[in-house]
């Protein structure tokens, strides 16, 4: 099975503070992706990655970015974060070889700017 | 651009069959995928469709219809744990991300007893 994990359930931080959402995927995918989840709006796509090192804007990239070191981590980075942020945050894996591949979910992380 | 439509909730009872609608307008297609979404979890995959027709997965079943823009998801013989939201996301070249998806704004599904 597919693993994704996501490093809080629940994270509260301040305005202004610099936040770290990590992401790890156990099989060796090569696509990731970090979208945000509000209510009436949907799952809104941030960031995504080809594969290591590689990063693409998303929809709503603003106020974000992201790193890919490792082909198994991908983090998100809210540089200055504001309450606007305050979503729920899910990151996500798909592998390439095959074109019906799904993408696989993390548990998200709930994050709370005051 | 790229559009896709499902209804924001809805009411079923236990035992029932409930279908789920999704339809989709988009610059090219290669592909329509539903999730299931319980409240405070990770979506996970239910089924995939590319081509015309019907595909069955025990109580769940997924139809599409490549012409008329339009795919349904069935779920047979409703139990309280189906309550959740069903996410419809289409693929195509135009659309977002590595693999071109992109998702439609879910249902919300109520069981009642």
């Amino acid at each position: 099975d597919v693993k994704v994990t996501q490093s809080s359930r629940y994270l509260v931080k301040r305005t202004g503070e610099k936040v770290f959402l990590e992401c790890v995927q156990d099989m060796d995918h090569e696509n990731m992706f970090w979208y945000r989840q509000d209510p009436g709006l949907g799952l809104r796509l941030i960031y995504f990655s080809y594969d290591v090192k590689m990063k693409e804007k998303g929809d709503i990239p603003e106020g974000y970015s992201v790193s890919r070191e490792k082909k198994e981590r991908f983090s998100l980075i809210l540089e200055s974060a504001s309450t606007n942020q305050t979503s729920m945050y899910l990151c996500a894996s798909r592998q390439i070889a095959l074109g019906n591949q799904p993408q696989h979910f993390g548990d998200g992380t709930r994050l709370s700017i005051l | 651009g790229q559009n896709i439509d499902q209804p924001t909730e809805m009411t079923a009872t236990e035992g029932a069959i409930v279908q789920i609608n999704c339809t989709y307008q988009t610059s090219g297609f290669n592909g329509l995928f539903w999730y299931q979404q319980h409240a405070g979890e990770a979506p996970t995959f239910l089924s995939y469709n590319v081509l015309d027709g019907l595909e069955e997965k025990g109580r769940f079943s997924s139809f599409l219809s490549r012409s008329k823009g339009y795919s349904y998801l069935l779920l047979k013989e409703l139990q309280m744990k189906d309550s959740a939201s069903y996410l419809c996301a289409v693929r195509s070249p135009s659309g977002g991300g590595a693999d071109g998806l992109t998702f439609g704004k879910g249902t919300h599904l109520i069981i009642q007893p």
